[in-house]
């Protein structure tokens, strides 16, 4: 098993660019998220998605959408990239009732 | 709202020495307690979890013990390794409704040989 993937692992964007960012995970879980990692902050939730369908807005949605596409993939869009932008994004997903979050390796991604 | 609140870093040691690092948590009901490790260039990996009051979680050496009446989640190790240098993540999920994490700011800690 892969766990959770991410593509790309590094990224530049000029500002006002869009991009997508891709999650996929073999764990046939449930639940996925979308993080970012900025110094100082912890991690911010930016959408969640409870179930295959079904996605909902985090800590920090602004600037972003998001696309559940099927059980496994859950990507994270920004239509016109900003540099508040600039961050490390993980993707998460979980299966039981505690929750234990299994994270993919990150995507970073800067604005200029 | 929930909250979780850790020491700031960086957190210096030598090889060999004990470790703490302090988490505290603010929640309306009874929340499970993780903590989370990062390591260079890497993901978040679950380290140990305790789902309620007074269990104790351990993995790798590491342990913390779930405290209402503090409201603390401290994580420990008695002998540090260069290997454990990394950033420290202590989390909180509510057990009613969805369920989210939330995240303390993290606390990294350097092991020197």
């Amino acid at each position: 098993n892969a766990g959770v993937t991410q593509t790309p692992k590094f990224q530049v964007l000029k500002t006002g660019q869009s991009m997508t960012l891709q999650c996929a995970q073999d764990m046939n879980h449930n639940s996925m998220y979308w993080y970012r990692q900025d110094p100082g902050m912890g991690l911010r939730l930016i959408y969640y998605s409870a179930s295959e369908g079904t996605t909902d807005k985090g800590e920090v949605p602004n600037g972003y959408n998001v696309s559940r596409l099927n059980k496994r993939e859950f990507s994270l869009r920004l239509e016109s990239a900003a540099p508040s932008q600039t961050s490390v994004y993980f993707c998460a997903s979980t299966v039981g009732l505690h929750n234990e979050q299994f994270f993919g390796p990150g995507t970073r991604l800067t604005v200029l | 709202g929930n909250s979780v609140t850790q020491m700031e870093g960086p957190v210096t040691l030598s090889e060999e020495a004990f470790l703490t690092i302090n988490c505290t948590y603010t929640a309306t009901g009874y929340p499970s307690l993780f903590w989370y490790v990062q390591y260079p260039g890497e993901g978040l990996q679950l380290l140990l979890k305790a789902t309620k009051a007074d269990d104790k979680g351990s993995n790798k050496g590491f342990e913390a013990t779930y405290r209402k009446e503090t409201t603390s989640f401290h994580l420990e190790k008695g002998s540090v390794q260069v290997s454990d240098s990394a950033v420290y993540f202590c989390a909180l999920l509510m057990n009613t409704g969805f369920q989210k994490l939330v995240f303390g700011t993290g606390t990294r800690l350097l092991v020197s040989p």
